[in-house]
């Protein structure tokens, strides 16, 4: 199947900092990408939806000045979270999905963030 | 109501038994449905899509009743490894996907 990575795959960082999270596809182009979040024991919540060259789309209750988007290329999105707080702690998965075929989505491999 | 419900579990079952789960989905405007696997602390990995006629693989059979609006997965003859957690995915308008909480199987020796 087509390779997701997520760089970095885990970042501890003081409260108040910036935290960018990278992720690519690897061996296609990925016109759409996805980010979500999750908390322990609970599912995977969708946090925004990019779309190469445009501004992404927010869930509801997600703060897009928080949680900055940029996906710049077919091959990269980044997620920066700016001022981050202990309650931001969580692991937060990219996918992306391909131009063409199925809506399957690939998934990487996940950042997991621990704001202290 | 959630947009997509699963029973949490967790299902404890013996190795070889025959376990089931459903998950059952609000939106009946639903287009596409899929089972995904999920390993602890590690990312989802597609399992299979899910289709109207139904579809196997190997030991899983995954089944879709649009009239109830529930999606199932059988898996047949249980293995240390199926062991994870079981996500069933729900993509609805506008590319929008949902994920549901996730089904816990633990296969026991």
């Amino acid at each position: 199947g087509a390779v997701v990575s997520q760089h970095p795959s885990w970042v501890i960082c003081k409260s108040g900092t910036s935290v960018k999270i990278e992720c690519r596809s690897l061996d296609f182009q990925a016109t759409t990408m996805f980010w979500y979040r999750q908390f322990p024991k609970q599912s995977l919540m969708l946090m925004a939806t990019s779309n190469e060259g445009s501004k992404a789309t927010y869930e509801q209750g997600v703060e897009k000045d928080k949680f900055l988007i940029n996906h710049a290329s077919l091959t990269l999105s980044t997620l920066t979270v700016t001022s981050a707080h202990p309650e931001d702690s969580s692991f937060y998965i990219c996918s992306a999905r391909g131009s063409r075929g199925t809506y399957e989505q690939y998934f990487g491999p996940g950042t997991r963030l621990t704001v202290t | 109501r959630k947009e997509v419900e699963q029973d949490p579990g967790p299902f404890n079952v013996p190795e070889g038994a025959t376990v089931a789960f459903n998950c059952t989905y609000s939106n009946s405007a639903s287009q596409s449905f899929f089972w995904y696997r999920q390993d602890c602390r590690k990312e989802p990995k597609l399992l299979m899509s899910v289709y109207s006629s139904g579809n196997e693989d190997g030991r899983f059979t995954a089944q879709l009743n649009r009239a109830s609006q529930y999606i199932s997965l059988l898996i047949r003859d249980s293995k240390l490894s199926d062991s994870a957690t079981y996500l069933c995915v729900v993509r609805g308008g506008y590319q929008k996907v949902t994920f549901g909480i996730g089904t816990k199987l633990q296969v026991i020796p």
